[in-house]
This record gives C-alpha cells, sequence and structure tokens, in this order.
C-alpha cells in the first residue's frame, strides 16, 4: 500500500538534545512538508521541498533543520535551539505543488515529541 | 496571515446539518479543506479553485465565493462519523505557493 509512514510516533528527549524525525513517502510524490501542530490549534508549516536536493523555509523554520536527499525521504531535525519543541509533528506530501494546483496533501501519522 | 473558520465548535444530532466557513483577507487560488480526528493525520475533504473547480469526495460539498475570499462546507445528514476538527488552508496569491491553514473547527456529532 502506498503512503507515508513517520517514525516513532511518540519521542522523548532530553532538553539541549537534537532529535530528528523520520518521514518516508512510497507515493512517488514530488512535494514534501513538514507542520506543526500544538494543542487547539490548526497547522503550522515548518519547511517544504518541491523536488530533491531543495527546500524552503515555513512559517516557523527557526531551531529546526531537514534534507532531501531522495525524493521518498524528508527527515526534520529539531535543534537545540528551537525554544519550545514539544508538540505533534505531521509530515505530508502532494504529487507536487504550484498555485491554483488540484493536488491534495497526504499527511502521515505523526510523531508526537515531548521535550523536557 | 491565517484564515479566521467559524464556528470554532458545534454540536449536532445524528442527521442534522451543519456549516464551516473559512474566510481569508488575501486574494485566494485556492481553497482546501481537511478533517482530522483526535490524534490521528489529517485527511483530504475537498480543493476548491478559483474559477469553479472542485476536487473532492462526492459526499462533501463546498463552495468558494473568489470576490469575498471566502469558503464554506456543507454537512448535511450528519453521521457520528463526522466527528472531529475540520481545518481550511488557503493558498493566497501574494505568497509562494504553501497552504496556511486556520484553527480548525470542532465538531461532534451525538447519536
Amino acid at each position: 500500500d502506498g503512503g507515508i509512514t513517520q517514525s516513532p510516533k511518540y519521542l522523548f528527549r532530553k532538553e539541549g538534545q537534537n532529535v530528528t524525525l523520520s518521514c518516508e513517502q512510497n507515493l512517488n510524490h514530488d512535494a514534501m512538508y513538514w507542520y506543526r501542530q500544538d494543542p487547539g490549534q490548526g497547522l503550522r508549516l515548518i519547511y517544504y521541498s518541491q523536488i530533491v536536493n531543495d527546500f524552503q523555509k515555513g512559517d516557523i523554520a527557526e531551531g529546526y533543520s531537514v534534507s532531501r536527499e531522495k525524493k521518498e525521504s524528508f527527515p526534520l531535525t529539531v535543534t537545540s535551539a528551537q525554544k519550545n519543541p514539544t508538540a505533534f509533528y505531521l509530515c505530508a506530501s502532494s504529487i507536487r505543488q504550484g498555485h491554483g494546483s488540484s493536488y491534495e496533501q497526504y499527511f502521515g501519522p505523526g510523531t508526537r515529541l515531548t521535550v523536557t | 496571515q491565517q484564515p479566521v473558520q467559524s464556528p470554532q465548535a458545534v454540536i449536532l444530532r445524528e442527521g442534522e446539518d451543519a456549516v464551516i466557513n473559512c474566510s481569508s483577507s488575501k486574494a485566494l487560488y485556492s481553497v482546501h479543506w481537511y478533517r482530522q480526528k483526535h490524534g490521528e493525520a489529517p485527511v483530504f475533504l475537498m480543493i476548491l479553485l478559483k474559477g469553479g473547480e472542485q476536487k473532492g469526495h462526492e459526499k462533501i460539498s463546498a463552495s468558494f465565493n473568489e470576490k469575498k475570499q471566502q469558503s464554506s462546507l456543507y454537512l448535511t445528514a450528519s453521521q457520528l462519523s463526522y466527528s472531529g476538527t475540520y481545518f481550511c488552508g488557503t493558498d493566497a496569491k501574494d505568497s509562494s505557493y504553501k497552504l496556511i491553514f486556520g484553527s480548525g473547527t470542532r465538531l461532534l456529532v451525538r447519536p
């Protein structure tokens, strides 16, 4: 079955440690995204990538980093510089992206990160 | 700028109808609608494009007023499975492509 996988589902870290969240898709989608969701809030875009080896900052990129070395993989690193990293992180993909496109986003199951 | 959704929450009896609204201060190319159940990933419902094109589930209906930058999602004859949080995402003309999501509308359908 095609889809997006994120691992792990739950992640616990101590403050000051970097942590990398995995996102893999086998949908052959060009575009991939990382969102952060806080309780009772909408989705806020962290980073997105339209093509391999290229990515752009979203609205809340500070304290995060990404890489896109393979089409199917888009890992997110939450660095120690992120002041409030505890949140639910969602990865998504779409066939491609562009203004006015009709390409929906497919979301992974998410990773709930807790930093203490 | 984040689109504004209304109402913030709504409770229905099974079989009742509801309308969820999404309003943006920016000119839009499109509006996306997603539903998220607690602790799960958002699931695509519909895309409404400038010019009237729509793409989505047959049982879901929605509208997009391009002049007012507003969209509405119509949930008719609600079922228990409709419960969840509904998000609209807007693709605005004044920025590079990305979806800006509203803060969501919580819908609870009771038997």
